[in-house]
């Protein structure tokens, strides 16, 4: 079942700018993590985010989270061609054994 | 290098022909897990190990199997598979469930049933 719910689906920005995306979930989590995917390749692990955080920096990621709403964002400044890819977010909810990923958010990079 | 091994990268079979997408981990991680990604469902997934001997299932589990008989591997097993199993799959492994460091995974399979 999907937990996490990103937002937008899709975006696409030019290089240089700033790309903001949002993940909305449902229960109670121990963490949130944000994976990225080139291209049908496998996921990489960017950051995690513990329950009890608000905010966390990773070089040019920023992500924040509400738990009072069940919420997360992603920001990625100065975006770079390299930066296309898909973007997921992930929850590791209590009582789980798994983490339940969104569907994703695209994001192009134009030159 | 730490990875996570799956072969083959791409596979064609045909519905009925069993078939074995195996799965190796050089990090001593103790959870693995196996997941599908279709367009617009995100990943889902299929099944789980928590240790040597110990799998569950998972939330797509139906015409999969798993073994889990040495802690570096977890084979993904399709006794029979259909058209509806033509996806993308991923081996994944952590050090534990919920993956406090994150998990690793691999470089995919992309297998077409036809």
């Amino acid at each position: 079942s999907q937990q996490g719910e990103e937002d937008p689906q899709a975006l696409s920005i030019q290089e240089g700018e700033n790309a903001t995306m949002n993940c909305s979930y449902k229960t109670s989590i121990n963490n949130l993590q944000w994976y990225r995917q080139n291209s049908g390749r496998g996921l990489v692990h960017l950051i995690l985010i513990r329950s009890n955080e608000r905010e966390k920096h990773s070089g040019r990621l920023r992500v924040t989270l509400d738990t009072s709403k069940k919420s997360s964002s992603l920001l990625i400044t100065a975006s770079r061609a390299a930066d296309t890819a898909s973007y997921f977010c992930a929850t590791d909810a209590a009582g789980d054994y798994k983490l339940s990923f969104g569907a994703g958010t695209t994001v192009t990079v134009r030159a | 290098e730490a990875q996570v091994t799956q072969n083959p990268r791409y596979l064609i079979t045909v519905t009925g022909k069993k078939l074995t997408v195996t799965c190796s981990q050089n990090m001593n991680h103790e959870y693995m897990s196996w997941y599908r990604q279709d367009p617009g469902l995100g990943l889902r997934q299929i099944y789980y190990s928590m240790n040597v001997e110990v799998t569950d299932k998972g939330d797509v589990p139906e015409g999969y199997k798993v073994s889990r008989k040495e802690k570096r591997n977890f084979p993904l097993i399709l006794e029979s598979p259909s058209p509806n199993q033509t996806s993308l799959y991923f081996c994944a492994s952590s050090f534990r469930p919920g993956g406090a460091s994150g998990y690793t995974f691999g470089s995919g399979t992309r297998l077409t049933v036809v």
